[in-house]
């Protein structure tokens, strides 16, 4: 089945302490990318990977680091997390999406919060 | 500054009703505009995607229309059933090899009895 994994699925961690978020893809789409949607403000993009080895910000890239290493696997880090941290976060991968009618699917998303 | 603006956002209906969702975009070079429904807590899932040259798309109860002139978007809902309970998100991307999504705040449908 094709989908996009996210875990863990949900998380609490305290201020400060380093954690990652994996995501990982089986349609072997060159495009992934991190988001994060809190109430009220949508979607907003962290990162995204156009392919291995290149990755760019988003709108709101503070904070956070990726890595691109191989192409099913697009992993999220935190290397200090903060209490403004705590949201909603999808993984999404596709062909391009720039490119008209290549389907962008997204993860089930991670619930984080940091105390 | 790009920018996708939705409208209402939020919205009641009765079950068996239609209704329309409004989405304006200032995105420029524009590639494509898709729809998107999102449950709560879960992941969005497309509904229609639109080139510049589509003015309409249907997906089963969901048409959604564009004007490329104006920048505007609606997506009409036809005969609403209590599943269509969600939210519905507005993306518009732009051409080009950076693949910017531009997403809108999504408006929040709720279909009750």
């Amino acid at each position: 089945e094709a989908q996009v994994t996210q875990n863990p699925r949900y998380l609490i961690t305290v201020t400060g302490k380093k954690l990652t978020v994996t995501c990982s893809q089986n349609m072997n789409h060159e495009y992934m990318s991190w988001y994060r949607q809190d109430p009220g403000l949508g979607l907003r993009q962290i990162y995204y990977s156009m392919n291995v080895e290149v990755t760019d910000k988003g709108d709101v890239p503070e904070g956070y680091k990726v890595s691109r290493k191989e192409k099913r696997n697009f992993p999220l880090i935190l290397e200090s997390p903060s209490p403004n941290q705590t949201s909603l976060y999808f993984c999404a991968s596709s062909l391009f999406p720039h490119r008209a009618y290549d389907e962008q699917f997204f993860g089930p998303g991670t619930r984080l919060t940091v105390l | 500054k790009n920018q996708v603006e939705q409208s209402p956002q939020s919205l009641i209906i009765l079950e068996g009703k239609n209704c329309t969702l409004q989405c304006n975009y200032t995105v420029s070079p524009f590639s494509n505009l898709r729809w998107y429904k999102q449950d709560t807590g879960r992941g969005p899932v497309s509904l229609t995607i639109m080139t510049f040259s589509e003015n309409t798309k249907s997906n089963g109860r969901y048409t959604a229309t564009l004007d490329a002139d104006t920048k505007q978007s609606s997506l009409h809902i036809t005969a609403s059933q209590l599943s269509d309970s969600a939210s519905y998100i507005c993306v518009v991307i732009n051409t080009g090899t950076a693949s910017k999504l531009t997403f809108g705040t999504g408006t929040r449908l709720q279909v009750t009895l």
